[in-house]
């Protein structure tokens, strides 16, 4: 399965600033997906990633909130953007392996706001 | 209501224990139930997947589907403190992407 390498693995960040999320595949994939795990809650899906074509956005999401870039088949950038502190939480990439839907997840980032 | 439900837990057991872990949802349409396990601090993994009723058994792990209930459970036999972490179920509706994903149980197997 692919190996994904997120970073950073974790940051705090000052309410009114950005962060961006790097996550990078060791192998080509068509999709990338980035997720939020929230305390106490599931994993939801933010953004769906193909390379060459705008990221679709699930509902409850905007690229003006988290712009998604994914300038080649192994890379792929999440920026939370004018973060509050209901941003805190971790955010995870994901791409399918295996093929028939088999998902691989990196290792998250976690972030705090303050 | 959520199209998954799962007990947080936690589910504390000792060494050498059954475990069952459940979850339930309301969408007929999802067709792939998988499994994964979260350690603190990490990504989760996948551990267990099917796309049928049934059971599906893998050494200590076996995943029991019951699609007429709307029911997936995993069982973990002989559960060693290795096995402590989040459990999350997971699953899709077929030719979607798209996974729904439950709340996570998390277990702690004490020696």
């Amino acid at each position: 399965s692919a190996v994904i390498s997120q970073k950073p693995s974790r940051d705090i960040c000052q309410r009114g600033t950005s962060l961006t999320i790097q996550c990078q595949v060791d192998s080509q994939v068509t999709m990338m997906f980035w997720y939020r795990q929230q305390p106490g809650q599931s994993l939801t899906l933010i953004a769906t990633a193909n390379q060459g074509s705008e990221a679709t956005y699930e509902s409850g999401f905007v690229i003006d909130k988290f712009p998604i870039s994914r300038p080649n088949l192994t890379f792929s950038t999440l920026t939370v953007s004018n973060m509050s502190p209901e941003d805190s939480s971790i955010y995870l990439c994901s791409v399918e392996t295996q093929g028939a839907l088999l998902y691989t997840f990196g290792s998250g980032t976690r972030l705090t706001v303050v | 209501q959520k199209e998954v439900e799962q007990d947080p837990g936690p589910l504390s057991v000792p060494e050498g224990a059954i475990v069952s872990l459940n979850c339930t949802y309301s969408n007929s349409a999802f067709q792939y139930f998988m499994w994964y396990r979260q350690y603190s601090r990490k990504g989760p993994e996948l551990l267990m997947y099917t796309y049928s009723s049934g059971n599906k058994e893998d050494g200590r792990f076996t995943a029991q589907v019951d699609k007429s209930s709307k029911y997936i459970s995993l069982f973990i036999r002989d559960s060693q403190p290795s096995d402590s972490a989040t459990y999350l179920c997971a699953m899709s509706i077929f030719n979607t992407d798209k996974l729904i994903f439950g709340t996570g149980t998390r277990l702690q197997v004490f020696p």
